[in-house]
């Protein structure tokens, strides 16, 4: 059971407009989410993240919302550069987890 | 580069046949994961280790087993392979295992085509 849903496999973006990637979520208990963007023939990296505590988190170009209430959580890239294409995973943990539950990722793309 | 050394890079076998993949953490990170990431799938958290001990376990196969060894290199040991097994296999380090502060390393991860 997918406890992290990324429903947007996919994501084109013009250069300098806003990205919005989507994730929702099930589980209740988890405390903290996160995103990791990866690109080819890497592993994923660490983005940004927020605490359930918050309702946003900003880091620069990247800012992550969560709607508890409604178990989902956005990621917003402005502007958009090309060097953001990437694919974004969402994940959550709870606290003192051993254990961080991914999504299946968005794969962003953002045209010159 | 995340420090996160993981071999072999891309591994092709037959099913039924038994493969290694080896992972040399960051150093000083005493925690190991495997995760693994197959086709239109999220990465799936396999197992943990910290400091040669197993911590957690995920979604792993009774086939598959993994150890930490005392340099804290791990290895994931998948047997009797099946077409199904073919993945992206991500190891994964930390330091103190806090994942909410986004100190978890990834390794580029091995291939494994299971023909």
């Amino acid at each position: 059971d997918q406890q992290v849903k990324q429903n947007s496999p996919s994501l084109s973006v013009q250069e300098g407009r806003i990205s919005i990637l989507n994730c929702d979520y099930t589980n209740s208990m988890f405390d903290y989410f996160l995103w990791y963007k990866k690109y080819p023939a890497e592993g994923p990296t660490f983005l940004i993240s927020i605490s359930s505590i918050k309702d946003k988190n900003e880091d620069g170009r990247f800012t992550v919302f969560l709607n508890k209430s409604a178990k989902h959580l956005s990621l917003h890239i402005v502007p958009s550069q090309p060097g953001d294409s990437a694919v974004y995973f969402c994940a959550a943990t709870g606290e003192g987890a051993n254990n961080l539950f991914f999504g299946t990722g968005t794969r962003l793309t953002v045209i010159p | 580069d995340s420090g996160v050394t993981q071999t072999p890079k891309h591994l092709i076998t037959a099913t039924g046949q038994r493969v290694t993949l080896r992972c040399s953490p960051r150093s000083g990170d005493l925690s190991v994961y495997w995760y693994q990431q197959s086709l239109d799938q999220g990465l799936q958290f396999l197992i943990q280790y910290y400091n040669g001990e197993e911590r957690a376990k995920g979604n792993i196969l009774e086939r598959f087993s993994a150890q930490q060894f005392p340099d804290l290199h791990s290895e994931l040991n998948l047997s009797s392979l099946e077409l199904g097994d073919s993945a992206l296999y991500f190891c994964a380090s930390s330091v103190s295992g806090r994942l909410n502060t986004g100190e978890l390393f990834f390794g580029e991860g091995s291939r494994l085509t299971v023909l």
